[in-house]
């Protein structure tokens, strides 16, 4: 099993272009998650879709937007990037709704600069 | 809200140290307790978990007491590693927040040999 995979690893933009993060899991779990890791701050949530076919803002959302294309894959678009979202950005997925099986799965990581 | 509160870093120790990272948490329900690590140029790792008040979580010599009495669920190991060195976040998951999880801040750590 690869877990939770994330593409690309590292990317830059120009402020205003536009990019897709792609992100899929093969351990068959209904939740998936977008995070954003800014230095001091730890995890900040994006989005979240807790099913297939749903989606739901998390705390900072603000300039983004997700897409749940099936059960395995979750993607994350920047409709037009600024310096502010220069980050790390981190793909995971869990399985909810059992005792204790509320961990979380992450990729390794998308490292973004937006110049 | 839930929140998690963890100590400040970085805490810098020697080999065979013995480590405490503080975490202290706040949850209207009775949330799990983890601990994830991050070494370098990776995605986080799942350490332990706890899922109930007075349960222990333990893994690579790594413990953690979840405390409903004083919030608290602290890392601990006896001796540590320089390979040990990467940071550490204290998180809650809630059934009534949804699932979703709460990271503290992150407490990097580094071991010297």
């Amino acid at each position: 099993n690869a877990g939770v995979t994330q593409t690309p690893k590292f990317q830059v933009l120009k402020t205003g272009q536009s990019m897709t993060l792609q992100c899929a899991q093969d351990m068959n779990h209904n939740s998936m998650y977008w995070y954003r890791q800014d230095p001091g701050m730890g995890l900040r949530l994006i989005y979240y879709s807790a099913s297939e076919g749903t989606t739901d803002k998390g705390e900072v959302p603000n300039g983004y937007n997700v897409s749940r294309l099936n059960k395995r894959e979750f993607s994350l678009r920047l409709e037009s990037a600024a310096p502010s979202q220069t980050s790390v950005y981190f793909c995971a997925s869990s399985a909810p709704g059992l005792a204790g099986s509320d961990t979380q799965y992450f990729g390794p990581g998308t490292r973004l600069t937006v110049l | 809200g839930n929140s998690v509160t963890q100590m400040e870093g970085p805490v810098t120790l020697s080999e065979e140290a013995f480590l405490t990272i503080n975490c202290t948490y706040t949850a209207t329900g009775y949330p799990s307790l983890f601990w994830y690590v991050q070494y370098p140029g990776e995605g986080l790792q799942l350490l332990l978990k706890a899922t109930k008040a007075d349960d222990k979580g333990s893994n690579k010599g790594f413990e953690a007491t979840y405390r409903k009495e004083t919030t608290s669920f602290h890392l601990e190991k006896g001796s540590v590693q320089v390979s040990d060195s990467a940071v550490y976040f204290c998180a809650l998951s809630d059934r009534g927040g949804g699932f979703k999880t709460i990271f503290g801040a992150g407490t990097r750590l580094f071991v010297k040999a």
